[in-house]
């Protein structure tokens, strides 16, 4: 069953605004992991996240992780044009079977 | 480094054909491979994970008879949709994992069209 879920499923802004996501999955992990996907193309790994970590930072991304709630969120601050893609989250224990979110799809407005 | 490659880029065949997809890595050796599947809007799907030298692990409900994965290297994977139809359309990612890695690296994708 799919694991994670993301909400929202759509998110359009103002280039400038910032973009928050959120996953929520169902059991435990060993990390959770960010992808983006631009329309037709693969994935890219944007950041992991440990499940001893809270929050991790990289550029303009933050991630945050509460395992108590099996929750994460991914903020993109100062959003440009070329951050319009899918998001996704990802669930697994080490290389195994990565479990994906139905992703976010967002929009950035010039 | 860690670059996963797909060949081809984009297929379109005609209902009853077969097609075969690769997935290399180029500068490492992968132990695992995946093979995902993505249809429209919507999300990434596991089919099956291969290790080198032995069958590959399909997830449930997807038929092994006709996605067959053949992962003969380190550096190969490949995946052939056999007797394709209209609703095996879809956009078919891999991944590759090297030993003692903690991460996946994906490959970037496949559009397979079937008339």
């Amino acid at each position: 069953s799919q694991q994670g879920e993301e909400d929202p499923q759509a998110l359009s802004i103002q280039e400038g605004e910032n973009a928050t996501m959120n996953c929520s999955y169902k059991t435990s992990i060993n990390n959770l992991q960010w992808y983006r996907q631009n329309s037709g193309r693969g994935l890219v790994h944007l950041i992991l996240i440990r499940s001893n970590e809270r929050e991790k930072h990289s550029g303009r991304l933050r991630v945050t992780l509460d395992t108590s709630k099996k929750s994460s969120s991914l903020l993109i601050t100062a959003s440009r044009a070329a951050d319009t893609a899918s998001y996704f989250c990802a669930t697994g224990k080490g290389a195994q079977k990565l479990v994906f979110g139905q992703g976010t799809r967002l929009t950035i407005n010039p | 480094g860690a670059v996963v490659s797909q060949h081809p880029s984009r297929v379109i065949c005609k209902s009853g054909t077969s097609v075969k997809i690769e997935c290399r890595s180029l500068d490492f050796q992968a132990t695992t491979m995946f093979w995902y599947r993505q249809f429209p809007k919507q999300s990434l799907m596991l089919m099956a994970t291969s290790n080198e030298g032995s069958k590959a692990t399909y997830e449930q409900g997807v038929e092994k008879d006709k996605f067959l994965i053949n992962h003969a290297s380190l550096t190969l994977s490949t995946l052939t949709v056999t007797s394709a139809h209209p609703e095996d359309s879809s956009f078919y990612i891999c991944s590759a994992s090297p030993r003692a890695y903690n991460e996946q690296f994906f490959g970037p994708g496949t559009r397979l069209t079937v008339l």
